[in-house]
């Protein structure tokens, strides 16, 4: 079965460590994305790509920074982690043919000290 | 820009009673419109879907009517569980943001035997 799929689940860094988080899809989607998750803020949008090589920045994007690859991966990176980056974060993806549904990976819970 | 304000929670309800939970946007174009789930420690799922005005979008008991007059899409499930304890997200994909959603802040449910 398709899926998605986000490593490590759990992450604690020190504060100014460069950390990456991998997502990878198995659906052969076009669109990728990443959110984090924060109480009272609901899923907030940091990065996302509508294909290879394509990477643009969302509502929250300061301090992040991806790259696409191939289909199947988008990796996230924190250039220099930050206590505001404790978060957990999500990777989704989707294309035209699912009608924009979007297809979530389990979440990676980052803890920043 | 496209928004989501969903009623705030949290909320706390006995098994077999009613569930509403209000949702209202702001969109330009034609969104379509979702609400998700997340079950604890789990990513997002696919509750429902309308894609235009007047749709209702069902699933598992739960049904979303798409009111554009009211921009609402508000969820309702005539008698809960205790299964459906979780965060729910209302979100849209705008006319105008090919594959990307707007989520509002969630709401959690807890449902007491």
């Amino acid at each position: 079965d398709a899926e998605i799929t986000q490593s490590p689940r759990h992450k604690i860094t020190e504060t100014g460590r460069q950390v990456t988080l991998a997502c990878h899809q198995t659906w052969n989607h076009n669109n990728m994305f990443w959110y984090r998750q924060d109480l009272g803020h609901g899923l907030r949008l940091i990065h996302y790509s509508y294909g290879v090589q394509d990477t643009n920045k969302g509502e929250v994007s300061d301090g992040y920074s991806v790259s696409r690859s191939n289909t199947e991966d988008l990796p996230l990176t924190l250039e220099s982690a930050a206590s505001s980056q404790t978060s957990v974060y999500f990777c989704a993806s989707s294309d035209r043919v699912a009608g924009g549904q979007q297809f979530f990976g389990p979440g990676t819970r980052l803890t920043v000290l | 820009g496209d928004s989501v304000t969903q009623m705030e929670g949290p909320v706390t309800l006995s098994e077999e009673a009613f569930l509403t939970i209000n949702c209202t946007y702001t969109a330009t174009g034609y969104p379509s419109l979702f609400w998700y789930v997340q079950y604890p420690g789990e990513g997002l799922q696919l509750l429902l879907k309308a894609t235009k005005a007047d749709d209702k979008g069902s699933n598992k008991g739960f049904e979303a009517t798409y009111r554009k007059e009211t921009t609402s899409f508000h969820l309702e499930k005539g008698s809960v569980q205790v299964s459906d304890s979780a965060v729910y997200f209302c979100a849209l994909r705008g006319g105008t943001s090919y594959g990307k959603l707007t989520f509002g802040q969630g709401t959690i449910l807890t449902v007491h035997p």
